[in-house]
């Protein structure tokens, strides 16, 4: 199956700075990369799937970015309410995999 | 409104059995593929079943294969999961999520809230 490593495991951040997520792939997984954000005591929400593409209602200022195994996402400017977990998934090989997560946490 | 309640879950001895429901609201149910998605708390996602919208394939995880059975109700709206032969590592909160299409595609783009299953003696 496919590994999917996240990195950093955790990031330190004020409200307003750039968040950059990094989801690495053991092999290729083309386009096929989704993102959620996971909040405590909450499910998972889908950001992006096929890697850029953002779901319904997701803010602009989330973004994704890559392709083949290396995948990135970016959040512009942090706001109070994205402080949270973020973890990637991958959908291009059965079974689906996700990463162990991010978690972007108030510095 | 799209919205998924997962039922079910509860303190189950190992060897045990459960049956978690996920009830459908504010979709053409039929429609779409469906997935479980298991977290043990504290830790990261996994993806346990799915099963195509008309019902027609089903896909396992290796470690529930051969213990665990989804199934799906579609006039009544509802997805299930028969949990058999539970063991100690099965213990997590199950997510029920919506998929894209009717066909299975691994984007899971509605969740649940989760009902949690603990197996211990």
């Amino acid at each position: 199956e496919i590994v999917l490593t996240q990195s950093p495991a955790t990031l330190s951040l004020s409200p307003g700075e750039r968040a950059t997520l990094s989801c690495t792939a053991s092999q290729s997984v083309s386009s096929y990369l989704v993102w959620y954000q996971q909040k405590p005591g909450q499910a998972p929400r889908l950001l992006i799937h096929d890697a850029s593409s953002r779901a319904t209602d997701v803010p602009a200022r989330f973004s994704g970015s890559g392709s083949g195994t290396d995948f990135t996402l970016t959040i512009s400017s942090l706001e109070p309410e994205d402080f949270a977990t973020y973890y990637c998934q991958q959908r291009s090989n059965w079974p689906p995999t996700f990463g162990q997560g991010t978690k972007v946490e108030i510095k | 409104e799209v919205q998924l309640l997962e039922s079910g879950g509860g303190l189950v001895q190992p060897g045990g059995s459960l049956r978690l429901s996920c009830a459908a609201s504010g979709f053409t149910f039929s429609n779409f593929a469906m997935s479980w998605v298991r977290q043990v708390p504290g830790k990261g996602l996994e993806w346990v079943s799915e099963i195509s919208g008309r019902a027609g394939s089903t896909y396992y995880a290796d470690s529930v294969k051969g213990r665990f059975t989804i199934s799906r109700d579609n006039s009544k709206n509802t997805l299930f999961l028969q949990m058999n032969s539970l063991r100690a590592e099965d213990t997590a909160v199950y997510y029920c999520a919506k998929e894209r299409w009717e066909i299975t595609d691994g984007t899971f783009a509605i969740w649940g809230q989760g009902t949690m299953v603990t197996v211990s003696s």
